[in-house]
């Protein structure tokens, strides 16, 4: 199958500072990317959709101001948490569709886990 | 989006056939039934993806009645590694968003 990586796999931060997570297709091209988070024994949450060349679409309830999306290419899609906050703690997945693959799926990253202190 | 429902938890030992079903009742004409798998701190992986009948491959079968209200997967021979959250969604197409429900959390026990 295709391959999404991401960039970090963990990371922590002081409150305060900002986070910068990496998605990438490795082995194809996507216009179009997902972000999602996930807390513990929970279920993924679409954050955003991510479009190369334009602006990302927000979830309701997700603040744009607060997490920020840049597609500027192809195969990568950034996702940067402002102002982090422990809150803000959780494990970040991205995913892409193949577009040339065939099947009406998406691929996922490996995720990151961000811990806010 | 096909609102889908699944058995919150299952458990099952090593060696034995799981069949996991899954309720889309309002599925769309559009909708492919699909499957992933997730283990703890992973990112979901892709599984099985099927519209009707009956689709299989090295991992697992995908049962899909004519109705297509209802799917179920089955893993045949289950093993420890098998232990995982596996989520069942009604996609129609690569580009449109996934709504993830609760998902199944399987345990296989030795």
């Amino acid at each position: 199958g295709a391959v999404v990586s991401q960039h970090p796999s963990r990371v922590i931060c002081k409150s305060g500072t900002s986070v910068k997570i990496e998605c990438r297709s490795l082995d194809f091209q996507a216009t179009t990317m997902f972000w999602y988070r996930q807390f513990p024994k929970k279920s993924l949450m679409l954050m955003a959709t991510s479009n190369e060349g334009s602006k990302a679409t927000y979830e309701q309830g997700v603040e744009k101001d607060k997490f920020l999306i840049n597609h500027a290419s192809l195969t990568l899609s950034t996702l940067t948490v402002t102002s982090a906050h422990p809150e803000d703690s959780s494990f970040y997945i991205c995913s892409a569709f193949p577009e040339t693959s065939g099947q009406e799926t998406q691929y996922f990253g490996p995720g990151t886990r961000l811990l806010v202190l | 989006l096909a609102k889908t429902t699944q058995p919150i938890s299952m458990d099952s030992y090593e060696g034995q056939e799981v069949n996991i079903t899954c309720s889309h009742n309002n599925i769309a004409t559009n909708d492919y039934i699909t499957w992933y798998q997730q283990f703890p701190s992973q990112g979901p992986r892709f599984i099985i993806q099927g519209y009707k009948t009956k689709v299989t491959n090295e991992v697992a079968s995908l049962f899909i009645p004519a109705d297509r209200k209802s799917s179920t997967l089955s893993l045949p021979r289950v093993s420890l590694s098998d232990t995982a959250v596996y989520y069942c969604l009604g996609i129609s197409g690569g580009y449109n968003k996934l709504i993830f429900g609760a998902g199944t959390r399987l345990a296989v026990h030795p």
